[in-house]
């Protein structure tokens, strides 16, 4: 069954730790991306990889750090940098082609207790 | 740079009457522009898109878009709403290539029996 995982589906972060979300994907997708959702804010690009071994930053990428070394995994760290991370985290993968629409996972749940 | 617009953050509609949600757009080429639908707590789904060609576009579940170039706009446009499209929606847009998406703020539909 093709799709992309995120996990886990809840995580509680105390201040000044970092955390790792998982994200993984069997659609042999070339580019994958993070998304941050805050309520009224829609989606904000954190980082994102169009092939492996190579990423870019987004619009609030600062406190955060990914890496992509296989094709279908693009964990996301969020290190004690990020100031307020209580968040709902998305991860998305596509084809390269402009076209192409994005597949979600059903995010991550972040909370800094 | 490229941007999206979506105006009304809520819009309300009985059941069984047609429903319009807005969206507007920048790029600075041609646009790829999509429609994706997020229910509560989970991640987004795609609904259509538009490439190129016909300017009504048809998708999932009965909805359909409108490109329409001289305005810039990219509207969703359902004839008969269900309780069940009750949900929030997001339009993005890619410019050509570029290898990202940039996504409005969302509007949240309520439909009501």
């Amino acid at each position: 069954d093709g799709g992309i995982t995120q996990s886990p589906k809840y995580l509680f972060r105390k201040e000044g730790q970092n955390v790792t979300l998982s994200c993984e994907q069997n659609l042999n997708h070339d580019a994958m991306y993070w998304y941050r959702q805050d309520p009224g804010q829609g989606l904000r690009l954190i980082y994102y990889s169009q092939i492996v071994n190579d990423f870019q930053k987004g619009d609030i990428a600062e406190g955060y750090s990914v890496s992509r070394e296989k094709k279908e995994s693009f964990p996301l760290t969020v290190t004690s940098a990020q100031k307020n991370p209580t968040a709902f985290y998305l991860c998305a993968s596509s084809t390269r082609q402009g076209g192409a629409e994005a597949f979600f996972g059903q995010g991550t749940r972040l909370t800094v207790v | 740079a490229q941007s999206v617009a979506q105006p009304e953050d809520q819009v309300n509609v009985a059941e069984g009457n047609p429903l319009t949600v807005k969206c507007t757009y920048s790029v600075s080429g041609n646009p790829y522009l999509f429609w994706y639908v997020q229910y509560p707590n989970r991640g987004l789904q795609f609904l259509l898109k538009y490439i190129t060609g016909d300017n009504l576009v048809k998708g999932s579940y009965g909805f359909e878009a409108e490109f329409n170039k001289s305005q810039t706009s990219f509207h969703l446009k359902k004839p008969s709403a269900l309780v069940s499209d009750s949900a929030l929606y997001f339009c993005a847009v890619r410019d050509g290539d570029a290898g990202k998406s940039t996504f409005g703020d969302g509007t949240t539909l309520t439909v009501k029996p």
